[in-house]
């Protein structure tokens, strides 16, 4: 079965600084997706990034920043010179790729709050 | 464009009661799914449908139906409500499937069963 684990809770740093979220997965598949979304405190769920398994390519979009690692089996979220709007809720996610109507499920982990200091 | 919207926003319902969580997407969204989420449980996928008539169960389907008779509308149905549902539902869509697009998600109805 698949699985995400975010193992940090909360964290909480002072504007300006750098602040990485782990994400850690677990499948069995060889082809499987990977999901990041930002609950703010309005609380609908925001999408940020998807990548799939066969592209290690880490990437960057703006002050977010991702990190793709097939050999740790980790899918990690940089934010860059942090900001007050960057405080929310953090979700990793797991889509494991099927045959015939596509993927229909998302596994989520459990999220990271992340709170920014002014 | 409203995408998805998730009526009502907030309900407080007493143990034994039936009510419906409305979820309508006008992004002609061929998937639709609905999630709860807990305080450290993330969120779990209680139901999916891949395109109207199909619905199938995800991770916690007991104590929910649900039904898929148009593409827009993709209603929660619980039949006989408990404190355990207490929980914010999440209603989200996607062109094709979780794997294929991101989810667009509603903004969500707090539940309270008393």
């Amino acid at each position: 079965a698949q699985k995400v684990t975010q193992a940090q809770t909360e964290i909480s740093v002072v504007e300006k600084e750098d602040v990485t979220l782990d994400c850690v997965y677990e499948t069995r598949d060889t082809t499987y997706y990977l999901f990041w979304y930002k609950q703010p405190p309005s609380g609908e769920l925001v999408f940020l990034i998807r990548r799939n398994s066969f592209d290690e390519q880490n990437e960057i979009s703006g002050r977010y920043s991702w990190n793709f690692q097939k050999s740790t089996s980790s899918f990690n979220f940089t934010i860059t010179a942090s900001q007050v709007v960057d405080s929310a809720v953090y979700f990793c996610a797991l889509s494991e790729a099927k045959s015939n109507f596509g993927n229909e499920k998302l596994t989520f982990g459990t999220g990271t709050r992340l709170t920014i200091i002014p | 464009n409203a995408g998805v919207t998730q009526t009502p926003k907030f309900q407080v319902l007493k143990t034994g009661q039936s009510m419906t969580l409305q979820c309508a997407q006008d992004m002609n969204h061929e998937y639709m799914s609905w999630y709860r989420q807990d305080p450290g449980m993330g969120l779990r996928l209680i139901h999916y449908s891949v395109g109207a008539g199909i619905t199938d169960q995800g991770e916690v389907p007991n104590g929910y139906n649900v039904s898929r008779s148009t593409t827009e509308d993709f209603p929660l149905r619980l039949l006989s409500a408990a404190p355990s549902q207490t929980s914010v539902y999440f209603c989200a869509s996607s062109l094709e499937g979780a794997t294929n697009e991101k989810l667009f998600f509603g903004s969500g109805t707090q539940l309270s069963v008393l």
